[in-house]
């Protein structure tokens, strides 16, 4: 019964391939947002949606295209894959009129470029 | 812009040992603070948080006080435990209903029996 899952939770891929990444919470949440962490930890954000409406697009390649189907469900999409792009990917939730800044992480999808 | 500066990692300390790790923040208005903590292979969950000046955040043990006057949230913990190894985030964020939130880089705590 997990409140943020991601599928998948690791993928490995060749360079130039596409793949995505999908995220749903069962919280009850209208903001979903996806991060990124690098090999040193180091956690950067790439997109928010809010109630289905992008609301953060850090700067990031456009080859990375979110998707948001309904406001449980958060998608990434990954063109044309680059070495760059292996890192651990996490999926959040958070409820805007709740408790500020609280976020709900799933368990991250580690992503492989070889 | 909003930034937050953590102590390098990593740490290593013994069981019972007392546990500091220091944050500090550079933000607009009056942001709210956070910790979150990393556990091996899992993702970030909230340890505690404080959202005004002078405020305590406190949970499993773990406190943190945010002062204004030195722009801090250190994290403190008077007898670790093995069990509390893991990767520390403080964060903050100053958009009170659009929550983005900036992290440190994380320190890694190892403890160690």
């Amino acid at each position: 019964d997990t409140a943020v899952s991601q599928t998948p939770k690791y993928l490995v891929t060749q360079m130039g391939n596409d793949k995505s990444i999908k995220c749903e919470q069962n919280l009850g949440h209208d903001t979903m947002y996806w991060y990124k962490q690098d090999s040193k930890k180091f956690l950067k954000i790439m997109f928010s949606y809010n109630n289905k409406e992008l609301i953060i697009n850090e700067t990031v390649p456009n080859r990375f295209s979110p998707k948001s189907p309904d406001k449980a469900h958060l998608n990434l999409h990954i063109n044309s894959l680059e070495l760059g792009d292996s890192a651990v990917y996490f999926c959040a939730s958070s409820l805007t009129s709740g408790k500020n800044g609280e976020l709900f992480f799933g368990e991250g999808s580690r992503l492989t470029v070889l | 812009g909003n930034s937050v500066t953590q102590m390098e990692g990593p740490v290593t300390l013994s069981e019972e040992a007392f546990l500091t790790i220091n944050c500090t923040y550079t933000a607009t208005g009056y942001p709210s603070l956070f910790w979150y903590v990393q556990y091996p292979g899992e993702g970030l969950q909230l340890l505690l948080k404080a959202t005004k000046a002078d405020d305590k955040g406190s949970n499993k043990g773990f406190e943190a006080t945010y002062r204004k006057e030195t722009t801090s949230f250190h994290l403190e913990k008077g007898s670790v435990q093995v069990s509390d190894s893991a990767v520390y985030f403080c964060a903050l964020t100053s958009n009170f209903g659009n929550e983005k939130l900036t992290f440190g880089t994380g320190t890694r705590l190892t403890i160690i029996p």
